[in-house]
Parts: C-alpha cells; sequence; structure tokens
C-alpha cells in the first residue's frame, strides 16, 4: 500500500549548521510532496512543497529536492535557528482523486544554541 | 482568524460514551479531509468530503466513526461508544481545488482522551 518513510526520527545540530531530513515514498504515482513543520500543541504548518515536475526548491534557507527515479526526496535547512526546533513531517500525495496526503512519521529537530 | 478552526480543542471522556466534533473550513475551500494524529506519528488519512459529498473512506474508519458535510461548509466528525484506543488528535484541513490551490491548510485539532 501506499506508505512514506521519513529519517532519522531526531535530529540536533548546532544553531548555524545545516540540517537535512530525508523521505521515500512508495507510490510511483504521487506527484506532490509537501513539508508541514509542526510546533507543540499547535497545527502542522507548509513550509515548502515541490511538484514532480521539477527537482529542487528553494526559499530562502529552505530547499527541497526530489529524485524520482529512486522515489526519494528530502527537506534541507541551512543557518539553522533555535526557532526552527520543532517535528517536521514529509507527505506525498496525487494532483488527482482525492489528494489525500501520506505522512512520514517525523522528525524531531532540536537546534542547540 | 480565516484560518481552519475546530471545536473543541480538547475533550475528555469516559470509554463507551459519544463524542462530536466540529471543523469550519477556509470559507472559500470545497475539499475538506480528517486525519488522526497519536504521539509520535504523522497524520493518518479518516475521510476526504468534496463539498458535501463523502467521496473517501480510510479502512482506519471503523463503523463507529462517522463524519458529516452536510452543506459543504463545515464537517462533524461523531464516535461512538468511544475506546481507549480512540484517544489521539483529530486534525481537519481543506484545500480548494487541484493544481497549485490543492495545498491543504489544518486547523489547530481536536485532542481526545477516552479514560
Amino acid at each position: 500500500g501506499e506508505n512514506v518513510e521519513q529519517h532519522p526520527s531526531t535530529l540536533s545540530v548546532q544553531e548555524g549548521d545545516s540540517a537535512v531530513i530525508k523521505c521515500t515514498y512508495s507510490d510511483s504515482a504521487s506527484n506532490y510532496f509537501p513539508w508541514y513543520k509542526q510546533e507543540l500543541g499547535k497545527r502542522p504548518q507548509l513550509i515548502i512543497d515541490i511538484r514532480s515536475n521539477v527537482g529542487e526548491k528553494k526559499d530562502q534557507r529552505i530547499a527541497v529536492t526530489l529524485n524520482k527515479t529512486a522515489k526519494h526526496f528530502s527537506l534541507h535547512i541551512t543557518e539553522t535557528q533555535p526557532e526552527d526546533s520543532a517535528v517536521y513531517f514529509c507527505a506525498a500525495s496525487l494532483t488527482s482523486g482525492t489528494y489525500k496526503y501520506i505522512f512520514g512519521t517525523g522528525t524531531r529537530l532540536k537546534v542547540l544554541a | 482568524d480565516t484560518g481552519v478552526s475546530q471545536d473543541p480543542r480538547h475533550k475528555i471522556t469516559k470509554r463507551g460514551q459519544n463524542v462530536t466534533f466540529r471543523c469550519d473550513p477556509i470559507s472559500e475551500h470545497n475539499r475538506l479531509y480528517w486525519y488522526r494524529q497519536t504521539l509520535g506519528q504523522g497524520p493518518e488519512f479518516l475521510t476526504y468530503f468534496q463539498n458535501e459529498a463523502q467521496l473517501e473512506k480510510s479502512r482506519l474508519l471503523s463503523d463507529r466513526f462517522s463524519a458529516e458535510r452536510p452543506k459543504g461548509s463545515f464537517s462533524t466528525l461523531e464516535i461512538q461508544r468511544t475506546e481507549q484506543g480512540d484517544s489521539a488528535m483529530y486534525l481537519c484541513a481543506s484545500s480548494s481545488g487541484f493544481g497549485v490551490r490543492g495545498t491543504q491548510y489544518f486547523g489547530p485539532g481536536t485532542r481526545l482522551l477516552v479514560l
């Protein structure tokens, strides 16, 4: 069935360093990949997304890369700051039908000051 | 606040009781989703509405769960005869359609604790 694996489950980095979170999806028909940030007790917030017709997308300190052949996509955060500390979820979806999201299990990122 | 809202934010109930949650999507969004999130896990899809029509239900949604979206605006999720395993965060999300407008925006969730 549909599945998204996410690694690592926890990640600690020093402030200013980069963080990379990786996801693998199973359904080769997936063509939309959003990333959400969830702070404790708050709603998931979209931070960046990528569609399957591009290989990379960047928004300031955040970038996402997609390798359709390998069914991998990754989130890259550069120059991390303490406020980046949160749980990050990747998801995969089809841009047809119900557009339901299949989420990964999350990565708890801790940025150490 | 013009985002997705959910009510109540927290619910404590005893096993066997019925509970109902409400979701108000962003006003122009015709697609509405319910997800369930347990501690340490990502949200899991439960069900999807396009306008008032419920078009998909997950196998996670047992017959004790029912969802409605009677006028294509707000939605309710009811759990009958609650069990301790129903304890979770129930998230609602909405989107306006397909393509670039298909991004789902989440509500703050209703945290359910079944004692």
